[in-house]
Formats: structure tokens, C-alpha cells, sequence
């Protein structure tokens, strides 16, 4: 089946460094890919997301490439700032007929410091 | 404010005992999911809602778990006999465009 896979975490990083979390995935179909983060106490929010080969999803300073020749979907982002502690999670959806359910990775903990 | 919203925010049960976690989007929307989060573990699957019935359901979701949406607003989600692995954090999603999903806040569920 369709899988996520994300490197592990927490990753630290001082403010202002570049940031990067890699993920693969395993996919039958050929899927739309997301980035969400969970920041502290709250629920999971949509950072971006790219729905074919070779588009970039970016949003808040953060960019990922949908690279079908490694199934790859890193998140990168020049400039961490302190507010971007949180956790992210890659995930896929297969672009079936209707709405397709979520696949997602482990999680990636990026913990931020002054 | 936040698309979906979800109550309770916190819920502890004692094993056996029935629990109903309940969501409500903002606005209308006919496609629904939940999703639960065992702590450090991954966002799992567990069910997809469309249309008042089930549209998909992962392995985890067996006859312990129901869903419905009573009065065409409020969506639930009932374990019926809790179990300790039953504790997590739920949450519900509902559609939005390209295949997005826009998540509630979550319940975390803790059964003793």
C-alpha cells in the first residue's frame, strides 16, 4: 500500500538557519503530495501541498518540490524563525475518484531556538 | 477560526465504558474523515464519510467504531466499548479542494 516516509526528528536548529526535512513516499497511483504542521496544542494545518511531477508548493517562506524520479517531497525553508517550532508531517492522497483519504508519515519535530 | 470544530477537547473514560466524540464543520460539507493520533505515533486513517454513509474504513476501524451524522450537522464518532490502546488524539477532517483536508482541533482521548 501507499506509504510516507520522513526523517526523524526533533530536528534543532538556531534561528535564521536553513532548514530541511526530508520525505519519500511509495505510491501505486500517482498521488498529490502535502505538507501539514502541528503547531503545539492545536490541530493539523495544511502548509502546502504540490499535485504533480515538478510543482512547487510554497507557502510562509517554506517550499517543496513534487520530484517524481526520486518520489521525493523534502521541505525547505531558508530562514527558520523561532515560530516555526512545531511538527510536520508529509503526506499523500491518491488523485482517485472523489476525495481520498490521507497518508501520512511519523512526523518530523523542528524545534527552534533565539 | 478554525474549520471544523471538535468537542470535547479532552475526554477520560474507564475501559468498557461507551465514549461519542463529535465534530462540526463551519460550514456545509458533505465529506468527512477521522483520524486518530496515538501519542508519537503517526496520523492514522480510520474512516471517510460521504453523503450519510461510509465511504471508506481502515482495518482499524472495526465493529468497536461507528460514525453518523444525526442531525445533518454534528459528526460522531462512538467507540463503543473503550480499550486502553483506544487512547489518542481523534481528529476530524472535512473535504476541501485538489483532494486538501482542513482538520479540527482534536480530542484527545485517554482511557483508563
Amino acid at each position: 500500500g501507499d506509504s510516507v516516509t520522513q526523517m526523524e526528528g526533533p530536528v534543532t536548529l538556531s534561528e535564521e538557519a536553513f532548514l530541511t526535512i526530508n520525505c519519500t513516499y511509495t505510491a501505486t497511483g500517482y498521488p498529490s503530495l502535502f505538507w501539514y504542521v502541528q503547531y503545539p496544542g492545536e490541530g493539523l494545518q495544511l502548509l502546502l501541498k504540490a499535485t504533480k511531477a515538478d510543482d512547487k508548493g510554497s507557502n510562509k517562506g517554506f517550499e517543496a518540490t513534487y520530484r517524481k524520479e526520486t518520489t521525493s517531497f523534502h521541505l525547505e525553508k531558508g530562514s527558520v524563525q523561532v515560530s516555526d517550532s512545531a511538527v510536520y508531517f508529509c503526506a499523500l492522497s491518491d488523485q482517485g475518484t472523489g476525495f481520498q483519504k490521507l497518508v501520512f508519515g511519523t512526523g518530523t519535530r523542528l524545534l527552534v531556538s533565539p | 477560526e478554525p474549520e471544523v470544530t471538535q468537542t470535547p477537547s479532552h475526554q477520560v473514560t474507564q475501559m468498557g465504558q461507551e465514549v461519542i466524540l463529535r465534530c462540526v464543520p463551519i460550514s456545509n460539507h458533505l465529506y468527512f474523515y477521522w483520524y486518530r493520533q496515538i501519542l508519537g505515533q503517526k496520523v492514522e486513517f480510520l474512516v471517510s464519510f460521504y453523503n450519510n454513509e461510509i465511504s471508506e474504513k481502515s482495518e482499524i476501524f472495526d465493529d468497536q467504531f461507528s460514525v453518523e451524522r444525526p442531525d445533518g450537522s454534528n459528526f460522531t464518532l462512538k467507540i463503543r466499548s473503550t480499550k486502553l490502546e483506544d487512547s489518542a488524539m481523534y481528529f476530524c477532517a472535512r473535504e476541501g479542494g485538489y483532494n486538501e483536508q482542513f482538520f479540527g482541533p482534536g480530542t484527545r482521548l485517554t482511557v483508563l
